[in-house]
């Protein structure tokens, strides 16, 4: 079990639906990470929160936003969905903001219908 | 644009044997290369790491190499064992301004045959 939450598990909605996947992160741990995994393919970097702050973005659609609380879970929004969209969508945490070392959750599966 | 490629889909090796898994990137601003082990319903798990002013990081049965004027790198397993197969990842971080950049290849499933 790494500590971190995400729920929920898996989720199936329709096309122009939007949907929210959350994540907890490990205790202790500041930084937030999402990643999207489409079928036969890596894990694409979406975007990095740092206590609340965005850090670091990498190919996020516009349709997509994300958001870290005070609590520290953090909240990805993805909408006006579209079958493309559905994947393996994992948070990851760690300690700091340039640490390299990511302790993954079990991930979301989402499918748009 | 994939800037860490992994072209390997998959690997069988005997138990016992060396298993070596490699990993291709593009981008000389890297500044950190980890593998990740996935099984199954579960997500990516951290196996090892190396910065880019090493060569060689090793833990265990787990060594990383690094060659960065071939911008090459490999992990080796040995002796392999049953319990090693998953799907392999190759991920690299570059600095961006205020956080980190993660790129991951692709993966390659291992399966160590008893």
């Amino acid at each position: 079990d790494s500590g971190v939450t995400q729920t929920p598990k898996h989720l199936i909605t329709a096309t122009g639906q939007r949907v929210t996947l959350r994540c907890s992160p490990r205790s202790g741990d500041l930084s937030v990470y999402w990643y999207q995994q489409s079928l036969d393919q890596g894990l694409q970097f979406l975007i990095q929160y740092y206590n609340g702050e965005e850090r670091a973005k990498g190919n996020i659609l516009e349709r997509f936003s994300a958001q870290q609380f005070p609590d520290l879970h953090s909240e990805l929004n993805l909408s006006s969905l579209e079958l493309g969209d559905s994947a393996l969508y994992f948070c990851a945490s760690s300690p700091g903001t340039f640490v390299n070392i990511q302790y993954f959750g079990a991930g979301t599966r989402l499918s748009v219908l | 644009d994939q800037q860490v490629k992994q072209n390997s889909p998959s690997l069988s090796v005997q138990e016992g044997r060396i298993s070596i898994l490699n990993c291709d990137y593009t981008n000389s601003m890297f500044d950190y290369f980890l593998w990740y082990k996935k099984y199954p319903a579960e997500g990516p798990t951290f196996l090892i790491s190396i910065s880019s002013i090493k060569d060689k990081n090793e833990d265990g049965r787990f060594t990383v190499f690094l060659n960065k004027s071939a911008k090459h790198l490999s992990l080796h397993i040995v002796p392999s064992q049953p319990g090693d197969s998953a799907v392999y990842f190759c991920a690299a971080s570059a600095v961006e301004n205020t956080g980190n950049q993660f790129y991951f290849g692709t993966g390659t499933s291992l399966t160590v045959i008893p």
